[in-house]
């Protein structure tokens, strides 16, 4: 069984250009999860999905990130603009409503 | 909001021997407490998980307890190779599928 897939793998932009970053849930998974991972810190959850509703995303700075997940399968987020503070690790993750968590390997973005 | 609180953030010890990470959590309704392995350049790999109705866990050299009274729970780790050097994280379900981590315990076995 295929796990989480993410892409780009990394990403190197300037400031105030467009990113976006894609993810693909394990198949039949309904919950799906963005986090971004600052370096030697814990993730933090951007934005969490039951389907193709956003359920949570009080921690989503709206003024410059957007999610969508179409269908309820795989999902887009983007920041535009970036800014140097955006510098991180963005990482996917699903799960089936009450089981565990499955993370992707993740997009490093640095911007620049 | 939920908040987990992990230490040590550095744990270093010799192979063979044993390692121990603990976490408090603050919500009394977490019900879930999941423990994942990153290495470096990877997203973080679910190594075991426990719920509330259960005090411990255990999958060959892993274990996990959970003191609910306290709100504690521990990862403990025996026999240590050098395979088991990442970060660790501990995390918990808060609310509805709200998974809040801990800061991470970077772990180094000796040789």
């Amino acid at each position: 069984e295929a796990g989480v897939v993410q892409s780009p793998r990394y990403k190197i932009i300037e400031k105030k250009q467009p990113v976006a970053f894609w993810c693909n849930p394990i198949s039949g998974h309904n919950t799906l999860y963005w986090y971004r991972q600052n370096l030697g810190q814990g993730p933090e959850l951007l934005i969490r999905y039951e389907n193709e509703e956003a359920v949570d995303d009080s921690q989503l700075p709206k003024d410059r990130f957007s999610a969508e997940r179409l269908k309820g399968v795989d999902s887009t987020l983007k920041i535009q603009p970036a800014e140097l503070g955006d510098s991180a690790v963005y990482l996917c993750a699903s799960s089936q409503t009450g089981g565990s968590a499955f993370f992707g390997q993740g997009t490093r973005l640095t911007v620049v | 909001g939920e908040n987990v609180e992990q230490h040590p953030s550095t744990l270093s010890v010799q192979e063979g021997d044993s390692a121990v990470i603990k976490c408090t959590y603050s919500d009394s309704a977490s019900n879930y407490f999941p423990w994942y392995k990153q290495e470096l350049g990877k997203g973080p790999q679910l190594i075991i998980d426990i719920r509330s109705n259960v005090g411990e866990k255990k999958d060959q050299r892993i274990a996990v307890t959970l003191n609910k009274t306290a709100k504690h729970f521990s990862l403990h780790i025996t026999e240590t190779q050098p395979e088991d050097s990442a970060v660790y994280f501990c995390a918990a379900i808060w609310g509805a599928q709200k998974l809040v981590f801990g800061q991470g315990t970077r772990l180094t076995i000796n040789p």
